[in-house]
């Protein structure tokens, strides 16, 4: 069992829709980051989160603490919102390493 | 651009051959960090640098490979006589002292035939 779960693995949506990707961990975290990469590699910082709610734009990020779930939401969905999401957990022992999910695959359809 | 740059993007190597790659961080993070991502996966932990001072790493990385922070700056990553599972995309991220948030360089894609 992976230390962080995502779901769903792949997602395909119409322009407009309201997406939800859920990411569970089961290690002990300082903070619960989302990534987002595009075809190419190059990944780019979206949130960094260690409690509540965080929205940028169109995004939105909750964590539960308790729970060790958190949620990345995208508001009305743009075919240039599709890559892949990853969640990723930060070590707590003082390295700050990222334990990462294995990502949802995002395909946004005009 | 400041961001952190990788060199090279692209490798295709011969079975058995070296490959070094490098990693230039944003100036002034302490921390650099290597991971690996193969194809349809999350990206795992290497290795852990805070300035020059090699601090963790991972069972992943054999004693084939290697890396250095010689002055607490840029980085490489060493993969002596490659094998072709060690094809996979070799990310660098950097971050200061102070944030818990990592900068993504564009990774090198290394191609091992």
């Amino acid at each position: 069992k992976n230390e962080v779960e995502q779901s769903p693995q792949n997602l395909t949506a119409q322009e407009g829709e309201f997406i939800t990707i859920n990411c569970s961990y089961s290690v002990g975290i300082s903070a619960l980051h989302w990534l987002q990469q595009h075809p190419g590699g190059g990944i780019v910082s979206l949130f960094m989160l260690s409690s509540g709610k965080k929205k940028h734009g169109r995004l939105i990020a909750t964590i539960n603490i308790q729970e060790k779930h958190s949620s990345l939401h995208i508001t009305a969905s743009h075919p240039r919102d599709s890559a892949v999401y990853i969640c990723a957990g930060d070590s707590n022992f003082g390295n700050e390493k990222l334990t990462f999910g294995t990502g949802t695959r995002l395909t946004i359809i005009p | 651009d400041t961001g952190v740059s990788q060199d090279p993007r692209h490798k295709i190597t011969k079975r058995g051959q070296n490959v070094t790659f490098r990693c230039d961080p944003i100036s002034e993070h302490n921390r650099l960090y290597w991971y690996r991502q193969t194809l349809g996966q999350g990206p795992e932990f290497l290795t852990y640098f805070q300035n020059e001072a090699q601090l963790e790493k991972s069972r992943l990385l054999s004693d084939r490979f290697s890396a250095e922070r010689p002055k607490g700056s840029f980085s490489t990553l060493e993969i002596q006589r490659t094998e072709q599972g060690d094809s996979a995309m070799y990310l660098c991220a950097s971050s200061p002292l102070d944030s818990y948030e990592q900068y993504f360089g564009p990774g090198t894609r290394l191609t091992v035939t």
